[in-house]
């Protein structure tokens, strides 16, 4: 879900287990979409990316699953790590902007082992 | 190679200051970015330079915030007049507008703290 004010969403999960983050964007215009994930302390970081043709792609270990009827991105992490926690953000480009990405808030992932 | 470098990686000012925050982009990446991060929030878009052309200053959020970038590489964000409001964490990205996608590569980021 969204956060509101400060509180961003947040997923728990054991090491070893799969991971779903979900993200909903805002403009159907939008054609391109970005997971990033941030550590603390640090700029994000480029985890996958998928064109609005496509409703699925996979990376390694990682799949982002598009959903464009409802305008709702997932990411998928397969057998979770402890060095996968981090906050998580979807970005959209903006309406179909050739540059301008939009930015969800966020979701943090913290994996117990 | 070499990654976004961004310096000071931490920044602290009096209100009413005068700050300059420094980004080194990805060699060769011709689009470079500005973005303001506030605590626990996602990333404000600041202002978009390409190459020669004209930087998108659209998201700036006042005329105390100015950004040039020289020779096509290093970029430079100056906030005049600090306020309170302007701690946040200033990122910076570079891209290489190749083969039709814009994948953003970010640096560390400089965290600036309005006293």
């Amino acid at each position: 879900g969204e956060s509101v004010g400060l509180h961003l969403p947040t997923l728990s999960v054991q090491e070893g287990d799969n991971s779903i983050i979900n993200c909903a964007y805002s403009n159907s215009a939008s054609d391109y979409f970005i997971w990033y994930k941030q550590e603390s302390g640090k700029g994000p970081q480029f985890i996958i990316d998928i064109r609005s043709n496509m409703d699925k792609r996979q990376g390694q270990r990682v799949t982002v699953l598009l959903n464009k009827t409802v305008k709702h991105l997932s990411l998928q992490i397969a057998a979770t790590q402890p060095g996968d926690s981090a906050v998580y953000f979807c970005a959209e480009n903006s309406g179909g902007s050739n540059y301008k990405l939009t930015f969800g808030k966020g979701t943090l992932l913290t994996v117990n082992p | 190679g070499a990654g976004v470098s961004q310096s000071p990686s931490n920044k602290v000012t009096e209100k009413g200051k005068d700050v300059e925050l420094r980004c080194d982009p990805i060699s060769g990446h011709t689009a470079l970015y500005w973005y303001r991060q506030s605590l626990g929030q996602g990333l404000e878009f600041l202002i978009y330079f390409q190459g020669n052309s004209a930087p998108d200053k659209s998201g700036l959020p006042s005329d105390r915030f100015s950004a040039e970038r020289t020779g096509g590489s290093v970029s430079t964000l100056t906030i005049q007049r600090t306020q309170q409001e302007d701690s946040a964490v200033y990122l910076c990205a570079s891209s290489d507008r190749q083969g039709g996608t814009d994948t953003q590569y970010f640096g560390p980021g400089t965290r600036l703290t309005v006293l």
